[in-house]
């Protein structure tokens, strides 16, 4: 069983909608990262977090630490958010990190 | 600051023929990762250093890739001889203690 799962892996919705992606591990963690991935290539940090929730503009994140999961949530989408969202864990254990798949987000005009 | 810098972008080579990627992590930061990213396993730790010294190298795939990190200023990842299914996207990220890793652009490596 993976580590990290995340769901889905791929999602097309219209410009505006409210999206979100979904992480789920299995594993003790010391923080959950949110990176994205834009097709360029180039990785960015979104969130780093251990607890409750973030806010950064449209963009919010939210963990539950009891049960091992976090989602990532994205209001009044829009066609530039398209990217791939990667979840990472940062391990209780070492300072190593674990990622998802990723989720691959289309947003159409 | 100019964020963590990797050198070359792109890199096409023969297979057999050695292979050195290069990184510049921000400035006073005291963590240094090395990742791959392939479509068919995502991204995955190579290997990371903590102030210089490496700490776990138990994700570099075999005896071919090598890292060294000889100041905090700059790290190189070497593959010798390197293969087609080395063909992947190397990125480099920094961090300054528990703070969030900065990524690099990445390296695109292509071996024929």
């Amino acid at each position: 069983k993976n580590e990290v799962e995340q769901s889905p892996q791929n999602l097309t919705a219209q410009e505006g909608e409210f999206i979100t992606i979904n992480c789920s591990y299995s594993v003790g963690i010391s923080a959950l990262h949110w990176l994205q991935q834009h097709p360029g290539g180039g990785i960015v940090s979104l969130f780093m977090l251990s607890s409750g929730k973030k806010k950064h503009g449209r963009l919010i994140a939210t963990i539950n630490i009891q049960e091992k999961h976090s989602s990532l949530h994205i209001t009044a989408s829009h066609p530039r958010d398209s990217a791939v969202y990667i979840c990472a864990l940062h391990m209780n254990r070492d300072d190593k990190i674990i990622f998802g798949k990723g989720t691959r987000l289309h947003i159409l005009p | 600051d100019a964020g963590v810098i990797q050198s070359p972008r792109h890199e096409v080579t023969e297979m057999g023929q050695e292979v050195t990627l290069r990184c510049k992590p921000i400035s006073g930061h005291d963590y240094l990762f090395w990742y791959r990213q392939t479509m068919m396993r995502g991204l995955e730790l190579l290997i990371y250093f903590n102030n210089n010294v490496p700490i776990d190298d138990s994700g570099m795939p075999e005896d071919r890739f090598s890292a060294k990190m000889p100041n905090a200023s700059f790290s190189t990842l070497k593959i010798q001889p390197s293969e087609p299914r080395d063909s992947a996207v190397y990125f480099c990220a920094s961090k300054e203690g528990s703070q969030p890793q900065h990524f690099g652009d990445g390296t695109r490596l292509s071996i024929l």
